[in-house]
């Protein structure tokens, strides 16, 4: 079952609007992370922001802000702001415990986002 | 600042070679992780290692299998490469104990298998 869904293959937006990338996730566990990285073309993974899911404020870093709706298991990024630099995939991605007690990402399959000038 | 590297930005294979992919990262993590990424399909989990000599399967393990005999470097193996592994491989690390840390991303290897 697919755990993280990003329904976006693809976005444009006019350069210095706020964009909301949408996420929604499905657990049981009680205790979980949720991240947002961003993969320009040159093919690194940047972390962006996260979100534990204990806590009550929506996750804030500089102009990256993350829409924390627990209830309806949806953890979108808004970019307020857009530059033309944000133009890249971006990817939501949820950490649960492992059996060991170790902890691994379960990615969605990203949005790419396309900043107009 | 965390570092995280890997042995080949780009790689060409036959059909049958054994590959492998290194791995290494200098800031003392006890988990490491190898994704493949294919386009619409985002990153899938090959294996991943909480410690050293020990690992787990992700979520498509078959036709691979990985070594961690230093704490620092993870490698992954293809031990007879196939056209369908043809992909993007990225290589990740974190601290381990609880959900709270992010993971730190290699440059990521471009492997073609002909």
């Amino acid at each position: 079952a697919q755990k993280i869904t990003q329904t976006q293959p693809g976005m444009f937006v006019q350069e210095k609007e706020a964009v909301t990338l949408d996420c929604t996730y499905d657990t049981s566990d009680q205790s979980y992370g949720l991240f947002w990285y961003k993969q320009p073309s040159s093919g690194e993974m940047i972390f962006l922001i996260y979100q534990g899911s204990y806590d009550e404020q929506n996750a804030t870093e500089g102009r990256y802000s993350l829409n924390f709706q627990k209830a309806r298991k949806s953890a979108n990024l808004v970019i307020s702001a857009s530059q033309l630099g944000d133009s890249a995939m971006y990817f939501c991605a949820m950490r649960e415990a492992s059996f060991f007690g170790n902890e691994k990402l379960t990615f969605g399959t990203g949005t790419r986002l396309t900043i107009i000038p | 600042d965390v570092k995280v590297t890997q042995s080949s930005r780009y790689l060409v294979k036959r059909t049958g070679e054994k590959v492998f992919l290194e791995c290494v990262q200098d800031m003392d993590h006890e988990n490491m992780f190898w994704y493949r990424q294919d386009p619409g399909l985002g990153l899938r989990l090959i294996y991943f290692s909480y410690d050293v000599k020990m690992k787990e399967k992700g979520d498509i393990p078959e036709g691979y299998s990985v070594s961690r005999e230093k704490k620092e470097r993870f490698s992954l193996i293809l031990e007879s490469a196939s056209t369908n592994q043809t992909s993007m491989y990225l290589c990740a690390s974190s601290f381990g104990g609880g959900t709270l840390y992010e993971q730190y991303f290699g440059p990521g290897t471009r492997l073609t298998v002909t």
